[in-house]
């Protein structure tokens, strides 16, 4: 079975500029998450979805977005792209949001760097 | 505030030996503890978890322990090999967030032959 699989692997966008990366969850998983992880930091907490609406917001400023659709694959938006942004941005995948306490299963995430 | 806490950078063992990763955690809420391990240009590759009403979680080579009463956890790794080398992470689930995974900073493991 295929895992998690997000595109693009690498980005390079300029500050103002906005962007759009992708995910595709592990067949049957309903939940999804997005994860930004900068150099020397685990991952931080950005949004979770589940049956394609927000269940979880982190700490992150407006500009960050997010949506999931009907065959619960997910997109992360980014507007007005700042230098803090570069990171790599990792999305995760589980069956359900909460029950049972099943592990979130992560793609091998975008590059993302602001020139 | 960090909550989840790995306060090794890094950590060089031999092959064959015992491989002891710790993290700390402050938030009494956390219910869900996993640990994930992650090799350059690749995404953390989930390795073993623990519920809070157990102390022990055994999954061939890796086995987590965990402290409740410490809030600590511990990932033993025997015995180590090359392949083994690479930055794992401490996550935590719970505490008031039912989905969210707060992680440690990570920790890297070398393995030498």
């Amino acid at each position: 079975d295929a895992g998690v699989t997000q595109s693009p692997t690498h980005l390079i966008k300029t500050r103002g500029q906005h962007v759009t990366l992708r995910c595709s969850p592990i067949s049957g998983h309903k939940s999804v998450s997005w994860y930004q992880q900068v150099l020397g930091q685990g991952p931080q907490f950005i949004f979770q979805y589940y049956e394609k609406e927000e269940r979880g917001r982190g700490n992150f400023p407006d500009r960050f977005s997010a949506r999931q659709f009907p065959n619960y694959s997910s997109e992360l938006n980014v507007n007005a792209l700042l230098l803090g942004d570069s990171a790599l941005y990792l999305c995760a995948s589980s069956f359900s949001s909460r029950q049972n306490n099943q592990p979130q299963h992560f793609g091998d995430g975008t590059r993302l760097s602001i020139l | 505030d960090q909550q989840v806490k790995q306060n090794s950078p890094s950590l060089s063992v031999q092959e064959g030996r015992i491989s002891i990763l710790n993290c700390d955690y402050t938030n009494s809420m956390f219910d869900y503890f996993l640990w994930y391990k992650k090799y350059p240009a690749e995404g953390p590759t989930f390795l073993i978890s623990i519920s809070s009403i157990k102390d022990k979680n055994e999954d061939g080579r890796f086995t987590v322990f965990l402290n409740k009463s410490a809030k600590h956890l511990s990932l033993h790794i025997v015995p180590s090999q090359p392949g083994d080398s690479a930055v794992y992470f401490c996550a935590a689930k719970g505490g008031g967030s039912n989905y969210k995974l707060t992680f440690g900073k990570g920790t890297l493991l070398t393995v030498n032959p």
